[in-house]
């Protein structure tokens, strides 16, 4: 059972333009929200996060919008960089419970900017 | 060291082997996550420490997998028997604490485990 779906695999986009990365989440207890980002051969890197009683984060080029009646964020990244090029995966973190430190991820989105 | 690192970074190894993968997380981070990603796939929860207690396990796959953390510390993550499927980027994670803002997760590079 997924939890946590980025229905998209891959994204490309142009240089200067919006990128936007899409996640969806079934379980209703996600209280707090997170992007990373990951290079071939290296670990995820936190880029930008929300907690569920905020709609929008924003820092710098990256905003992250949360819909909690639709179960749906997303992230934009404005302008889009080649060196954004990465895959980006959202991840969701349970509120309650024995499970409060674990992140679910999703599949993961390859973003690729052209320039 | 800045950031949280892993070792070894690549392993390979037969079937039926035990292996120990090992995570030194960044100084003060009091959480301790292991993940696995297997090929084509996402990250994977494994188990996470608070401390040295696991109050989370499970998400480890089977009896063969293990994993401690002493002195709040380092932590190894040991996979006895090892199965061809059990071939995936090993990550681990750490964060200030549990919850909230705290929970901004960083990752160390990964093991790459290849079970032969």
């Amino acid at each position: 059972d997924q939890q946590v779906k980025q229905n998209s695999p891959s994204l490309s986009v142009q240089e200067g333009r919006i990128s936007i990365l899409n996640c969806d989440y079934t379980n209703s207890m996600f209280d707090y929200f997170l992007w990373y980002k990951k290079y071939p051969a290296e670990g995820p890197t936190f880029l930008i996060s929300i907690s569920s009683i905020k709609d929008k984060n924003e820092d710098g080029r990256f905003t992250v919008f949360l819909n909690k009646s639709a179960k749906h964020l997303s992230l934009h990244i404005v302008p889009s960089q080649p060196g954004d090029s990465a895959v980006y995966f959202c991840a969701a973190l349970n509120a309650g419970g024995t499970s409060y430190g674990k992140l679910t991820f999703g599949q993961g989105t390859i973003l690729t900017v052209h320039p | 060291g800045a950031g949280v690192s892993q070792s070894p970074s690549n392993k390979v190894t037969e079937k039926g082997k035990d292996v120990e993968l090992r995570c030194d997380p960044i100084s003060g981070h009091t959480a301790l996550y292991w993940y696995r990603q297997s090929l084509g796939q996402g990250l994977e929860f494994l188990i996470y420490f608070q401390g040295n207690s696991a109050p989370d396990k499970s998400g480890l796959p089977s009896d063969r997998f293990s994993a401690e953390r002493t002195g709040g510390s380092v932590s190894t993550l040991t996979i006895q028997r090892t199965q061809q499927e059990d071939s995936a980027v090993y990550l681990c994670a750490s964060s200030l604490a549990v919850g909230g803002s705290y929970n901004e997760q960083f990752f160390g590079p990964g093991t790459r485990l290849t079970v032969l």
